[in-house]
């Protein structure tokens, strides 16, 4: 596609249930980041996947997420048991990788409601 | 953690005039980006500068970095009212880490 998918765009979900948000990267983007923002926040990072290597998890904040990338390319953000705190936006990105990261293109994010 | 942080948390000015934001960060760096957020959904890539560039130009956009004071300014030059949004600094720390970590963010206002 012509950019970072994400779906849903908005996700309402009761305290406790499990939700998973997805995200298709531009064709090509070896690099793939999970961000979470909090209403009028920054943007907290969450795990990060390049390539074929050990995804960098060190930003996930509990065990209830984790995440996969299956075949390089589409990613799956789980939460467990969500909490009402999980309440934000999550955004994906996506880039070219490499050394450093340079230019990310990001999805429009889902906003996720816990009740 | 937040590694850059803006400076001010929202500025508010006329169509026409310009705009100038900054960011500090705590450690030493590979690249900064500025990135746009409109809406509070996703953020579009503005300019990056890397950490052997002192300044860059990018149509209206002007970004300077000064490593020796940890510091970055964003200059936007005869503002639009199209230009409100939150404009957030994005640093990758020298180093193995790949990550991008962002700011807190900066709240512009261009009234017509």
């Amino acid at each position: 596609g012509a950019g970072v998918s994400q779906s849903p765009s908005n996700k309402v979900t009761e305290k406790g249930k499990d939700v998973e948000l997805r995200c298709d990267p531009i064709s090509g983007h070896t690099a793939l980041y999970w961000y979470r923002q909090s209403l009028g926040q920054g943007l907290e990072f969450l795990i990060y996947f390049q390539g074929n290597s050990a995804p960098d998890k060190s930003g996930l904040p509990s065990d209830r997420f984790s995440a996969e990338r299956t075949g390089g390319s589409v990613s799956t953000l789980t939460i467990q048991r969500t909490q009402q705190e999980d309440s934000a936006v999550y955004l994906c990105a996506s880039s070219f990788g490499g050394q450093s990261p340079e230019k990310l293109f990001f999805g429009s994010g889902t906003q996720l409601s816990v009740l | 953690s937040q590694q850059g942080e803006e400076d001010p948390q929202a500025l508010s000015i006329q169509e026409g005039e310009n705009a100038t934001m900054n960011c500090s960060y705590k450690t030493s760096i590979n690249n900064l980006q500025w990135y746009r957020q409109n809406s509070g959904r996703g953020l579009v890539h503005l300019i990056l500068i890397r950490s052997n560039e002192r300044e860059k130009h990018s149509g209206r956009l002007r970004v300077t970095l000064d490593t020796s004071k940890k510091s970055s300014s964003l200059l936007i030059t005869a503002s639009r009212a199209a230009d409100t949004a939150s404009y957030f600094c994005a640093t990758v720390p020298s180093g193995s880490a790949r990550q991008l970590t962002f700011g807190s963010g900066t709240q512009l206002t261009v009234l017509p």
